[in-house]
C-alpha cells in the first residue's frame, strides 16, 4: 500500500519568513511524489513533482522540494513567504503499482501580516 | 500547454436525482481517473478507467456512481441517486501511460441539497 502523511494541519508564519511543511510517504514501490496547492474554493495546482533524478526539485511561486529516499520525505519549502502564499497545500504519491494518486490530508499555510 | 477540462464547474442538484460530471481529458492520454473531495477533507481516489474498462476502484465507488467514455473526446461520472453526502469537489485526471504523472483537471462543486 501507499500512504502520505503530513502531520502539521496548519501551519502559521509571518509574512517574509521561511516555511517548511512536511511530508512522509511510504510506498513499497518506487514512486513520483507531489505538492499541490488548493487556494479558498478552487482546484488543485500542481506546485512542483519528482519523478527521477535531482532530488531537490524547484516549483512554481519560489517553493521548492527535496526528495529525501532514507528518510522517506518530501518536505516542501519557501525562504520567504508573501500573503498570496495562504493556501492549503497537499502533498501526494504516486506509484505506478496502485494505478492512483494518494493524497495526504493537506497543511493550512496561513501567512500573517 | 493541454490540460484537462472539466463541466459544470459548480453543480447544484437535489437529493434522489441522478448528476453526470463532464470531463475532457487530454487527447492523447489512455487513463482516466475521478477523484473527490469533501469540503474540509483530502481527495481521495475514486476509479480508474482504461481501455473502456474499470481498472480499479475503490470502496466509495458503489452501485451509485458508474464511468464512461461515450466518445473519443469525455470522460464522465454518474452518480444514479445523488445523497447529501455525495456533495464534494470532484476531480478527473488523467495520464498517458499507468506509470506516468496523472493530470488533473479544475474540478466540478457537487452540492447535493
Amino acid at each position: 500500500a501507499q500512504s502520505v502523511t503530513q502531520l502539521d494541519s496548519q501551519v502559521p508564519v509571518f509574512e517574509e519568513a521561511p516555511v517548511e511543511l512536511r511530508c512522509n510517504y511510504s510506498s513499497s514501490v518506487s514512486v513520483y511524489l507531489f505538492w499541490y496547492v488548493q487556494y479558498p474554493n478552487q482546484g488543485l495546482q500542481l506546485l512542483l513533482k519528482y519523478l527521477s533524478g535531482s532530488t531537490l526539485v524547484k516549483g512554481i511561486n519560489g517553493f521548492e522540494a527535496e526528495f529525501n529516499k532514507s528518510q522517506t520525505s518530501f518536505h516542501l519549502r519557501k525562504p520567504s513567504v508573501h500573503i498570496s502564499d495562504t493556501a492549503e497545500y497537499f502533498c501526494a504519491v504516486f506509484s505506478g503499482g496502485y494505478q492512483k494518486v494518494t493524497f495526504g490530508t493537506g497543511t493550512k499555510l496561513q501567512v500573517i501580516p | 500547454e493541454p490540460e484537462v477540462t472539466q463541466t459544470p464547474s459548480h453543480q447544484v442538484t437535489q437529493m434522489g436525482q441522478e448528476v453526470i460530471l463532464r470531463c475532457v481529458p487530454i487527447s492523447n492520454h489512455l487513463y482516466f481517473y475521478w477523484y473527490r473531495q469533501i469540503l474540509g477533507q483530502k481527495v481521495e481516489f475514486l476509479v480508474s478507467f482504461y481501455n473502456n474498462e474499470i481498472s480499479e476502484k475503490s470502496e466509495i465507488f458503489d452501485d451509485q456512481f458508474s464511468v464512461e467514455r461515450p466518445d473519443g473526446s469525455n470522460f464522465t461520472l454518474k452518480i444514479r441517486s445523488t445523497k447529501l453526502e455525495d456533495s464534494a469537489m470532484y476531480f478527473c485526471a488523467s495520464s498517458a501511460a499507468v506509470t506516468y504523472e496523472q493530470y488533473f483537471g479544475p474540478g466540478t462543486r457537487l452540492t447535493v441539497t
